[in-house]
């Protein structure tokens, strides 16, 4: 089964940038997406299709995808921003697979 | 507006049964896959099922494979899952999602229900 590897957490002051690496074997031949997911609520897509930003979500939020290594940078972060983040593919042996998720602290 | 409403969960006892629905409106549901997906307290996501626009394609996780059964209604607007043989480790908050597409991932999420498998 394909497996997606996370840092469980991710720590950033205000103001400054946050990546957030998903690892898998060469998961750079898939679709990465991200989702936020704050307490209490349901998860929501931030990025897709590894760089793509839904309507709403802010150009702060962007995503890179090569090798064995996707990445969600958050840029400007803010305070709002703090969240748990996981990454989700598409694999042909597994279906749909989650990353173990980040929880990302902002100082 | 996009809106998809879980219902059904609550307590239920090991090897008991529950069935969840999800209502969706403000789109064409019978147009898209959906699916479901857990949330164990203090886990993470875990995708448990899911079901192309005209029910064709099917599939679940592992974990519950002989045991769930997803299911969709498109004259009704509504996403089923029947969850028999519960055990503990089922215990978590079921969200139903709309999946756009391998390339678009998951646009769309309910509330959640939550099941609680206790004796």
């Amino acid at each position: 089964s394909y497996v997606l590897t996370q840092p469980p957490s991710v720590s950033v002051a205000p103001g400054k940038t946050a990546r957030i690496t998903c690892g898998g074997n060469n998961i750079g031949s898939k679709s990465v997406h991200w989702y936020q997911q704050k307490p209490g609520q349901a998860p929501v897509l931030v990025v897709y299709d590894d760089s793509d930003r839904p309507s709403g979500i802010p150009e702060r939020f962007s995503g890179s995808n090569s090798g064995n290594t996707a990445t969600l940078t958050i840029s400007r972060v803010e305070a709002g921003d703090e969240a748990d983040y996981y990454c989700q593919v598409w694999d042909s042996s597994s279906d749909w697979v989650f990353g173990g998720g980040t929880k990302l602290t902002v100082l | 507006e996009v809106q998809l409403v879980e219902s059904g969960g609550g307590l239920v006892k090991p090897g008991g049964s529950l069935r969840l629905s999800c209502a969706a409106s403000g789109f064409t549901f019978s147009s898209y896959s959906m699916n479901w997906v857990r949330q164990a307290p203090g886990k993470g996501l875990e995708w448990v099922s899911s079901i192309s626009s005209s029910s064709s394609y099917i599939y679940y996780a592992d974990s519950v494979k002989g045991r769930f059964t997803i299911s969709r209604d498109n004259a009704k607007n509504s996403l089923y899952l029947q969850m028999n043989s519960l055990r503990a480790e089922d215990t978590a908050v079921y969200y139903c999602a709309r999946e756009g597409g391998v390339a678009t991932g998951f646009d769309y999420w309910g509330q959640g229900t939550l099941v609680t498998v206790s004796s």
